[in-house]
């Protein structure tokens, strides 16, 4: 089946635009998280959307940065005002969402390559 | 002090050398532990969980040691399809919450 799609693949803006990063997720899969992952670093949890709950944000490093999902599905990461340190490779992965002591694979896309000039 | 620590390598190993990479975590309330393989610009893919009585999958071995707060991952008989980046995860919940992920253990299988 469809895995975790992400779009665009690359994206380069010039610093102080704004960019929009879209996630499709596992049909069916009810938890949707954003990672980035910059040269030389770990990947960095951003955010976490389980349902209807409202989304776990604290990994989120400024108010730069925002996401939604909408009909608990697709979801789009907005940086405003981007600045060089934002460039990075973002990655959304997607999860069936069980709870209860099961373990909970997480699927990641592609991954979307900003560069910020 | 980073949440997961691993060595960084690079580790070059020969073809059916025996590998071990290991990692720690600092919180002592992480629930949930697994190895993710990354390749070269490619997004993470799980490798295996791991469980406190450690688990076998093939050729790769992991153990938790949850009083030292150390995860290990053992391949045995490496293979040119294994050079890749060996990310430790932990979690506080079930796999159902945020991942938190080491920098990664870069491994080259030489032939």
């Amino acid at each position: 089946g469809a895995g975790v799609s992400q779009s665009p693949s690359n994206k380069v803006t010039e610093k102080g635009k704004d960019v929009e990063l879209r996630c499709d997720p596992i049909s069916g899969h009810t938890a949707l998280y954003w990672y980035r992952q910059s040269l030389g670093q770990g990947l960095e949890f951003l955010i976490y959307f389980q349902g209807n709950s409202a989304p776990d944000k604290s990994g989120l490093p400024s108010d730069r940065f925002s996401a939604e999902r909408t009909g608990g599905s697709v979801s789009t990461l907005t940086i405003q005002r981007t600045q060089q340190e934002d460039s990075a490779v973002y990655l959304c992965a997607s999860s069936k969402g069980t709870s209860g002591g099961s373990t909970d694979t997480q699927y990641f896309g592609p991954g979307t390559r900003l560069t910020v000039l | 002090r980073k949440e997961v620590e691993q060595d960084p390598g690079p580790f070059n190993v020969p073809e059916g050398a025996t590998v071990a990479f290991n990692c720690t975590y600092s919180n002592s309330a992480s629930q949930s532990f697994f190895w993710y393989r990354q390749d070269c610009r490619k997004e993470p893919k799980l490798l295996m969980s791991v469980y406190s009585s450690g688990n076998e999958d093939g050729r790769f071995t992991a153990q938790l040691n949850r009083a030292s707060q150390y995860i290990s991952l053992l391949i045995r008989d490496s293979k040119l399809s294994d050079s890749a980046t060996y990310l430790c995860v932990v979690t506080l919940n079930f796999g159902n919450e945020k991942l938190t992920f080491g920098t990664g253990t870069r491994l080259t299988i030489i032939p």
